[in-house]
């Protein structure tokens, strides 16, 4: 049971523009809505992250959307940049008992000049 | 860098042989997670111990165990390696069970 969907699988943004990740769960005991960055060779790095109770969080050039009634939350990049160009997952966690993660199956952003 | 560490950055070895992989966690953090990166499975949470002790399991092969040791480093050991057990395999910490988790380098491991 895929407990979060991550759409797109790839995505192509030129450099100045907007781009967005979704991803939707399943469970209402989720707690927390991590995103990840990760370059290739390289460990997962914390982006940015939201909890149920606010409907987004800016942080610089990246929000978090977060749609509690449609159990769904979206990355948006401002102002993509080729540096930009990685691997993005989201992730949920439960808010009882294990503080495990569950990741989705991830997005490779390609920001071209 | 997130201040976890990981050693070895890599490792080859033939199936059948046992291998421990090594974390440290950032300074103060408590709770030591294990993750499994694979093409086909994605990141999947294996273990976490807090402060030495387990405290949930994930989807963690009965050949794969881990423990976390007084000063709070951990270690995953693998037995009995198989070649579909190849993977990148990451530690992640957070200063408590419920805190931000904060990843290492990973270890790639490929079993021949």
């Amino acid at each position: 049971q895929q407990q979060v969907k991550q759409s797109p699988q790839s995505l192509i943004v030129q450099k100045g523009g907007i781009s967005i990740i979704n991803c939707a769960y399943e469970n209402t005991a989720f707690d927390y809505f991590p995103w990840y960055q990760q370059f290739p060779g390289k460990g997962p790095a914390l982006l940015i992250a939201i909890r149920p109770d606010v409907s987004e969080k800016k942080e610089g050039r990246f929000t978090i959307s977060f749609n509690k009634s449609a159990k769904q939350f979206s990355l948006h990049i401002m102002d993509s940049q080729p540096g930009d160009s990685a691997t993005y997952f989201c992730a949920v966690r439960s808010g009882a008992g294990s503080y495990q993660l569950t990741f989705g199956k991830g997005t490779k952003l390609s920001v071209i000049p | 860098d997130s201040g976890v560490t990981q050693t070895p950055k890599h490792l080859i070895t033939a199936t059948g042989q046992r291998v421990t992989l090594r974390c440290s966690p950032r300074s103060g953090d408590l709770s030591v997670y294990w993750y499994q990166q694979s093409l086909d499975q994605g990141l999947q949470f294996l273990i976490q111990y807090y402060n030495g002790e387990e405290r949930a399991k994930g989807n963690i092969l009965e050949r794969f165990s881990a423990q976390q040791f007084p000063d709070l480093h951990s270690e995953l050991n693998l037995s009995s390696l198989e070649l579909g057990d190849s993977a990148l395999y990451f530690c992640a910490s957070s200063v408590e069970g419920k805190g931000e988790q904060f990843f290492g380098p990973g270890t790639r491991l490929t079993v021949l």
